[in-house]
């Protein structure tokens, strides 16, 4: 079975431009999360969908939004993009946030590089 | 944002060496998984811990859940060249809630 798939896989933008990015869950997978890493640092959480639904969302601006399609795939958009928006954007797909005690581990995609000139 | 603890931020080892890293929080966290991220490449499960005291294992791979809910631990043991990358732990504080990740641990294994 296909893992988590991301594109594109790089992506050069400028100062105020905006940005859109795709992520294709692993199948059977119904929840999506997308993570920013910045080089030499862990990945930090920006959001959370889950049937469509946001369930969860980051220390991040507004300028950052995202949603999720009946099949499960999901964009993230970045409006007015900054310097500091340069990182790699990964997409993480689990089967479900059903069941209290379920375990579902996140497993990634290979991410999307992005660079701000 | 707030980070799990992991330190040093390099460690240099011989082949066939044992290793151990650990990762710490100030917070309690429910699940500990690691992953490991090859060079251009997004992160990979190696480990997923749901109990407090657990210890697991995967091929040469062992993790534990600390009993206290704010540290887990992975061994390597045996190293070999394609062990080398850079380790997160990572911890959730409810199921299937977002991860929050330590700063990473890049290991170099010397043939």
């Amino acid at each position: 079975d296909a893992g988590v798939t991301q594109s594109p896989t790089h992506l050069i933008k400028t100062r105020g431009q905006h940005v859109t990015l795709r992520c294709s869950p692993i199948s059977g997978h119904k929840s999506v999360s997308w993570y920013q890493q910045v080089l030499g640092q862990g990945p930090q959480f920006i959001f959370q969908y889950y049937e469509k639904e946001e369930r969860g969302r980051g220390n991040f601006p507004d300028r950052f939004s995202a949603r999720q399609f009946p099949n499960y795939s999901s964009e993230l958009n970045v409006n007015a993009l900054l310097l500091g928006d340069s990182a790699l954007y990964l997409c993480a797909s689990s089967r479900t946030l059903t069941g209290r005690y379920s375990n579902q581990p996140q497993h990634f995609g290979d991410g999307t590089r992005l660079s701000i000139l | 944002g707030q980070q799990l603890n992991q330190s040093p931020q390099s460690m240099f080892i011989q082949e066939g060496e044992d290793v151990s890293m650990n990762c710490t929080s100030s917070s309690i966290f429910n699940t500990w998984l690691w992953y490991k991220q090859d060079p251009g490449e997004g992160p990979v499960l190696l480990i997923a811990l749901y109990k407090a005291g657990e210890l697991t294992s995967n091929g040469r791979l062992t993790a534990q859940f600390g009993i206290t809910r704010k540290d887990s631990f992975l061994n390597i043991s045996a190293s070999i060249p394609s062990d080398v990358g850079i380790y997160f732990c990572a911890g959730q504080t409810g199921a299937n809630s977002k991860l929050t990740f330590g700063k990473g641990i890049t290991l170099s294994v010397r043939p």
